[in-house]
């Protein structure tokens, strides 16, 4: 595998379930970072990992819990999420943070609420 | 606030070419990025511009007037497969990447 993966690509859960998004990068970079595509509407930067330690919240609910084992893996926990939740959720990651590095994206977790 | 605007749609004849626009407004800047998003795909990096003027690579160009808080990303030559949303983002002072709603781009035969 090269690049960012991310898994499952499409996902499906009632309100009331608790799931998981998991990302995995390549690259060996140090930063990651969890991102939310609305239809129409620009990237929203979610959480971002340094070095394994998360360096911004940016004003993200409770019900979505990041974790940051290594600086190769990134996850999503979700739990008692609303349908106004149902988006693209994009891992990316860069070679430094706090840097003007390109973000390298990956292909998706399509989330749908119920 | 931060702010960047751009299109949000527009079509363009296969050959021809084609500039999408790009408005920004943020606290600081570090560089302006666009991407090209295919439908159902991940963003994939296109250019970066810190300094003003013009960056050409390949059939893409990017150009930035910091003065102005502008870019246009320029692709000439326009193939289908170029058919795609275009993002435009401005890193601020906390080099974080504000992002625009991006431009769908369809080309026509």
């Amino acid at each position: 595998e090269t690049g960012v993966t991310q898994t499952p690509r499409h996902l499906v859960m009632g309100m009331t379930n608790k799931k998981s998004l998991k990302c995995e990068q390549h690259l060996g970079h140090n930063a990651m970072y969890w991102y939310k595509q609305s239809a129409k509407k620009p990237l929203e930067l979610m959480f971002v990992y340094n070095f394994k330690e998360q360096t911004e919240n940016n004003s993200v609910p409770s019900r979505f819990s990041p974790e940051c084992p290594n600086s190769s893996h990134l996850f999503l926990h979700l739990h008692t999420l609303q349908p106004e939740d149902s988006a693209l959720y994009l891992c990316a990651s860069s070679q430094e943070w706090e840097s003007s590095y390109e973000q390298y994206f990956g292909p998706g977790t399509r989330l749908t609420v119920t | 606030g931060q702010n960047i605007d751009q299109p949000t749609e527009m079509t363009a004849t296969e050959g021809a070419i084609v500039q999408i626009n790009c408005t920004y407004q943020t606290s600081g800047f570090n560089g302006l990025f666009w991407y090209q998003q295919h439908a159902g795909e991940a963003p994939t990096f296109l250019s970066y511009n810190v300094l003003d003027g013009l960056e050409e690579k390949g059939r893409f160009s990017s150009f930035l007037s910091r003065s102005k808080g502008y870019s246009y990303l320029l692709l000439k030559e326009l193939q289908m497969k170029d058919s795609a949303s275009y993002l435009c983002a401005s890193m601020d002072s906390n080099y974080q990447l504000i992002w625009g709603a991006g431009t769908k781009l369809i080309i026509k035969p």
